[in-house]
């Protein structure tokens, strides 16, 4: 069954570097999705992206964050200058579209700052 | 008022028992609602999707929607104790995005 993964599990970084987490979705997915959870809190939305573009963002999502999808099978969110608070996991999730609304996570990467 | 209100637990039930999960939203615009189950620092598996109000069964789980009292449940029957998770609901109202708002999630236990 295909799935949503995410690479690397758990990234130990120092304050003020910049990270990338590494996703590959769903083969036929078009629909593509950061969320993190903050330790013992809710889920929260990030930032969606469809047909190479930010579709929208939330309040989070400043300009210290950034998305891309290099190629036909990978998207990544880079933390350009990482915080204390930026500690987290973080999940990337996709959805196919055209009907099919159903949004599908990977493992998460959990990321420390030190 | 919080968008989506979910009791945190812990839920403690012996192995059999029916388990009833629920939330209550407060954004009459959702239309889409989820169940996610989370187990320990691992990502949300989706268990149940349903559009709009309604029942909706898939085995030993029902999920029920109440779209005029912005309450949602989830029923999990003959419960095991492989369900011992974290149960998150989640919901979207749709548009271009899709994005999914959640609650905090009720940490179940199902004790052999």
């Amino acid at each position: 069954e295909p799935e949503v993964t995410q690479t690397p599990s758990h990234q130990v970084t120092q304050m003020g570097q910049e990270v990338i987490l590494r996703c590959v979705p769903i083969s036929n997915h078009l629909y593509f999705y950061w969320y993190r959870q903050i330790l013992g809190q809710k889920v929260e939305f990030l930032v969606s992206f469809y047909n190479n573009e930010i579709s929208e963002k939330s309040e989070i999502f400043d300009d210290q964050f950034s998305v891309e999808r290099p190629d036909g099978s990978n998207f990544t969110l880079k933390i350009r200058s990482t915080k204390l608070e930026d500690s987290a996991m973080y999940f990337c999730a996709s959805r196919r579209g055209g009907g099919a609304n159903e949004q599908y996570f990977g493992p998460g990467t959990r990321l420390t700052v030190t | 008022q919080k968008e989506v209100e979910q009791d945190p637990g812990p839920l403690s039930v012996p192995e059999g028992a029916i388990v009833s999960l629920n939330c209550t939203y407060s954004n009459s615009a959702f239309q889409y609602f989820m169940w996610y189950r989370q187990y320990s620092r691992k990502g949300p598996e989706l268990l149940m999707y349903t559009y709009s109000s309604g029942n909706k069964e898939d085995g030993r789980f029902t999920a029920q929607v109440d779209k005029s009292s912005k309450y949602i449940s989830l029923f999990i029957r003959d419960s095991q104790p492989s369900d011992s998770a974290t149960y998150l609901c989640a919901m979207s109202s749709g548009g271009s995005n899709y994005k999914l708002t959640f609650g905090k999630g009720t940490l179940l236990t199902v004790n052999p």
